[in-house]
Formats: structure tokens, C-alpha cells, sequence
């Protein structure tokens, strides 16, 4: 059972524009959401994290949005860069020291 | 270089013999895990360790052994694969716990025939 969720297994953005990845959750005690972002032959890079008693954080062209009450974050890239295309995984931890993972969603950044 | 290595980066291998995958990392780094990365899957979580002697279990650790000898070292240990285990398998480390900055390796891509 997935109790993270990436819906959209890609997504493609025009270059300078913004680029919005959703993730849904199932479990309302998960208390820590991090983004991850992976390109091709590369291991994961951690990007952005959010805790769940902020609604929002920022890193650069970087925010992560959390809405509690739908148990939904959304990562926002503006503008958007070539560079950006990666896989991006969005995760969260349910207790302890555990994490789990969406599925990614692929993001391809067109010129 | 702050890194962390795992060997062997690909490994094709038949049903029932013995592997390790070692991972290593040069940061000081507390919290060591293991992921399996598996296509519509995402990365889940196989074994994670928050020091020496200390690990626990992720969500798919059937088929799997770990051990944390040494802060440096966490190795990933398959007794008798099987070609449900044929994925691209990551180590990862951070200072602290599971919330703090993760450092991956490259992966190791593993075929079990």
C-alpha cells in the first residue's frame, strides 16, 4: 500500500515557466516532508523539506507547499530551467527513523 | 571528497549465490540506509542503521541482511537472491537521523538470473 503518492509519472514545462509537482499522503502522523531530486546514473540529491507545522518554505526557485487538512505537498520551480529535468521524489516520515518515497514524477524542461 | 561509495556498481549473478554490496561513506555520518529503487515503485526503504550496531528494519526487508560494524561501513547482504530482487539498490547516509540531508550513492544496479 502506497502511502506516498506521486499521481503524475511525468510532467513537461516550457523553459522560464513554472513547473508544479504534486504529492499526496495517506497517513495525517507524518510530520516530515522532503523533496529529492535524481538525475540519470546519479543517486538522489536532496533538494527541499517542509515540517508539517510550516505550510510553506522557499529555496531560491524552490517552494514547497503543505496542505494539512488534504494531506497534499506540491513542489513549485519558477522559473523553470533546463538543468531541472530530473526525476523528483517527494517523501515523508511516518516515525522514527523510516522514510518512505512516491513513486517520482519525471519533469522534463523543454526550451 | 565528502562521498559515499558503493561496490560493486553492477553485478549480474544467478539464483541462490551469496552477494554483498558494500557501501562506505567518509563524512561521519550517524544514520546509514539502504534502498531498493524499482520502476513504478519509487525508492523503498530496505534497512536502516542510526549507529554502530544499530539497525532496523524499512519496509522491504525480507531477503535481506545489513550489518554496521564500523560507522564508515554499511553493507548490504543477500543470502540467497532471487530475481525478485533484480533492482537498482542505493546506500545513503546523513549526520542524523532520516529527517537530515541524505547523501546518496551512485547505485548499484543488481541482476539476479
Amino acid at each position: 500500500d502506497q502511502q506516498v503518492k506521486q499521481n503524475s509519472p511525468s510532467l513537461s514545462v516550457q523553459e522560464g515557466r513554472i513547473s508544479i509537482l504534486n504529492c499526496d499522503y495517506t497517513n495525517s502522523m507524518f510530520d516530515y516532508f522532503l523533496w529529492y531530486k535524481k538525475y540519470p546514473a546519479e543517486g538522489p540529491t536532496f533538494l527541499i523539506s517542509i515540517s508539517s507545522i510550516k505550510d510553506k518554505n522557499e529555496d531560491g526557485r524552490f517552494t514547497v507547499f503543505l496542505n494539512k487538512s488534504a494531506k497534499h505537498l506540491s513542489l513549485h520551480i519558477v522559473p523553470s530551467q533546463p538543468g531541472d529535468s530530473a526525476v523528483y521524489f517527494c517523501a515523508a516520515n511516518p516515525r522514527a527513523q523510516k522514510l518512505v518515497f512516491g513513486q517520482g514524477t519525471r519533469l522534463t524542461i523543454n526550451p | 571528497e565528502a562521498q559515499v561509495t558503493q561496490n560493486p556498481r553492477y553485478l549480474i549473478t544467478v539464483t541462490g549465490k551469496k552477494l554483498t554490496v558494500t557501501c562506505s561513506q567518509n563524512m561521519n555520518h550517524e544514520y546509514m540506509s539502504w534502498y531498493r529503487q524499482d520502476p513504478g515503485l519509487g525508492l523503498r526503504q530496505i534497512y536502516y542503521s542510526m549507529n554502530v550496531e544499530v539497525t532496523d528494519k524499512g519496509d522491504v526487508p525480507e531477503g535481506y541482511k545489513v550489518s554496521r560494524k564500523e560507522k564508515r561501513n554499511f553493507p548490504l547482504i543477500l543470502e540467497s537472491p532471487s530475481p525478485n530482487q533484480t533492482s537498482l539498490y542505493f546506500c545513503a547516509s546523513s549526520l542524523a537521523g532520516a529527517t537530515d540531508t541524505q547523501y546518496f550513492g551512485p547505485g548499484t544496479r543488481l541482476t539476479v538470473l
